[in-house]
C-alpha cells in the first residue's frame, strides 16, 4: 500500500516568514500533485509535477519533485494571511489509483 | 462554468437505510472518482471510474457501490450505512487517459449516519 507523508501537520507561521513543507512518498510515482483546501470548502489544484526535477512556482508558493528520494516540497516565501489553509500533496498510480497525505493546517500570523 | 455538481451537500440519515449522492461534471472527462475526509486521514479513494461502464476500487471501497451508466454521472451508493460512514465526501474528475491527472473536485458532501 502506497503511503504519503506530510511534515509538518501544523504549522504557525508569523507573516512575511518563509517556510517549506515536505511530502515524502512510499513507492514509485512520477506525478505528484498539490492541493489547496480552505476552511469548510472543496480542493483546489494548485500544482501539477510529472518529472524528476520539476518545480513550478505561483506567486509566493513553489513546489518541487525529486522522484528519485520520493519526496516533495511546497516553499512558501513572505507568507501572507491569505495563505492560510490545508494544503495536501498527492500521488497516483497509473493515472487512476490516487493517494493523499494527511495535509498540512496552515495558520499565517499577522 | 465548468465544475463538479454533488448532491445532497448535508444528509443526516439512519443506520440501514440506503441512500447515493449523486456527483455530475460538465467537462467531459472521462475519470470520476469518490473520496472520503475524515479527520488527521486526509483523503481516501473509495473508487473510480476511468470511463463509462468501468469501475473499480480505490483503498476503502467497503460497504460502497458505484455505477458509470453514462459519462457525466458518477453516483455513490451506500446499500446499508452504518455510523463508521459518517464522514466528508468528495467526488473528482480529470481528463483520464494521458492528460495530468489534475482532479477537478466537487463542493463535498456531509453525511452523519446516526
Amino acid at each position: 500500500e502506497l503511503k504519503v507523508e506530510q511534515n509538518p501537520l501544523f504549522l504557525s507561521m508569523q507573516e512575511g516568514k518563509n517556510y517549506t513543507i515536505y511530502c515524502n512518498y512510499s513507492t514509485t510515482s512520477d506525478r505528484l500533485y498539490w492541493y489547496r483546501q480552505d476552511p469548510g470548502k472543496s480542493l483546489e489544484s494548485l500544482f501539477v509535477l510529472l518529472s524528476n526535477g520539476a518545480v513550478k512556482q505561483e506567486g509566493r508558493l513553489m513546489a518541487s519533485l525529486d522522484t528519485k528520494a520520493r519526496l516533495s516540497t511546497l516553499h512558501i516565501t513572505a507568507a501572507v494571511h491569505d495563505l492560510s489553509a490545508t494544503y495536501f500533496c498527492a500521488v497516483d498510480i497509473a493515472g487512476n489509483q490516487f493517494y493523499f497525505g494527511t495535509g498540512t493546517s496552515l495558520t499565517v500570523i499577522p | 462554468e465548468a465544475q463538479v455538481t454533488q448532491n445532497p451537500r448535508y444528509l443526516i440519515t439512519v443506520t440501514g437505510k440506503k441512500l447515493t449522492v449523486t456527483c455530475s461534471q460538465n467537462m467531459n472527462h472521462e475519470y470520476m472518482s469518490w473520496y472520503r475526509q475524515d479527520p488527521g486521514l486526509g483523503l481516501r479513494q473509495i473508487y473510480y471510474s476511468m470511463n463509462v461502464e468501468v469501475t473499480d476500487k480505490g483503498d476503502v471501497p467497503e460497504g460502497y457501490k458505484v455505477s458509470r451508466k453514462e459519462k457525466r454521472n458518477f453516483p455513490l451508493i451506500l446499500e446499508s450505512p452504518s455510523p463508521n460512514q459518517t464522514s466528508l465526501y468528495f467526488c473528482a474528475s480529470s481528463w483520464g487517459g494521458g492528460s495530468t491527472g489534475e482532479l477537478f473536485f466537487g463542493e463535498g458532501s456531509r453525511l452523519t449516519v446516526l
